[in-house]
């Protein structure tokens, strides 16, 4: 069974910048998340999708950043424009619906310089 | 609120030796689940224990186990004849059946040294 990919692994932009992150959940799983990593820290959830629909996106700064997951399928994540503080490491994970343990890609590290 | 904290940013172990590792948390809900993840350098979270709350008994994975102390909200990870594969960072977690929402501790970094 393929896990979660996501690309690409790394990223540098200067600030005011836009970037796109992709991934592509575990066949099958309904749930998607996006979560943000700082260093030094827990991940933070920024979204969590059931299929194509939004089901938490409480933690979003959504003067910056969108999500999209428009066939319920793959997604992407969007920043725009970029701040310094965005830099972090962006995990993707997937779940069946009501499954407990979410599966997590390898993430996306970006650099805003 | 729901919130996981771990209060050891680090740890260093001699290798066949035992550690534990330390977490409290805290949520108004009576159902949820509690994780250990381990995120090695690859960065890639794996999912090394779960625990469910209305279990009395303590979870078990091979050489990694549990102490889950409900009524301290408290939820230590113990790894026995530590590996120096199990160099990483190790993150409690927290989830409430009611959202299905993850909440993670600030982890804690794991040295095995030879």
């Amino acid at each position: 069974e393929a896990g979660v990919a996501q690309s690409p692994r790394y990223k540098i932009i200067e600030k005011r910048q836009s970037v796109a992150f992709w991934c592509n959940p575990i066949s099958g799983h309904a749930t998607l998340y996006w979560y943000q990593q700082i260093l030094g820290q827990g991940p933070k959830l920024l979204i969590q999708f059931q299929n194509n629909g939004v089901v938490d996106d409480s933690q979003l700064p959504k003067d910056r950043f969108s999500a999209e997951r428009l066939k319920g399928v793959d997604s992407t994540l969007k920043i725009q424009p970029a701040k310094l503080e965005d830099s972090a490491v962006y995990l993707c994970a997937s779940s069946k619906i009501g499954q407990l343990e979410a599966f997590f890609g390898q993430g996306t590290r970006l650099t805003v310089v | 609120a729901q919130t996981v904290t771990q209060s050891q940013p680090e740890m260093s172990v001699q290798e066949a030796e035992t550690v534990t590792l330390s977490c409290t948390y805290d949520t108004s809900e009576s159902n949820y689940y509690l994780f250990w993840y381990k995120q090695p350098p690859s960065r890639q979270m794996i999912l090394v224990i779960r625990q469910e709350a209305y279990k009395q008994q303590n979870a078990t994975e091979n050489r990694f186990s549990v102490n889950f102390q409900k009524a301290a909200k408290s939820f230590s990870l113990k790894i026995s004849d530590s590996q120096l594969g199990d160099t990483a960072m190790y993150f409690c977690a927290s989830l409430n059946t009611g959202g299905f929402k993850t909440i993670f501790g600030a982890g804690t970094r794991l040295f095995v040294k030879a």
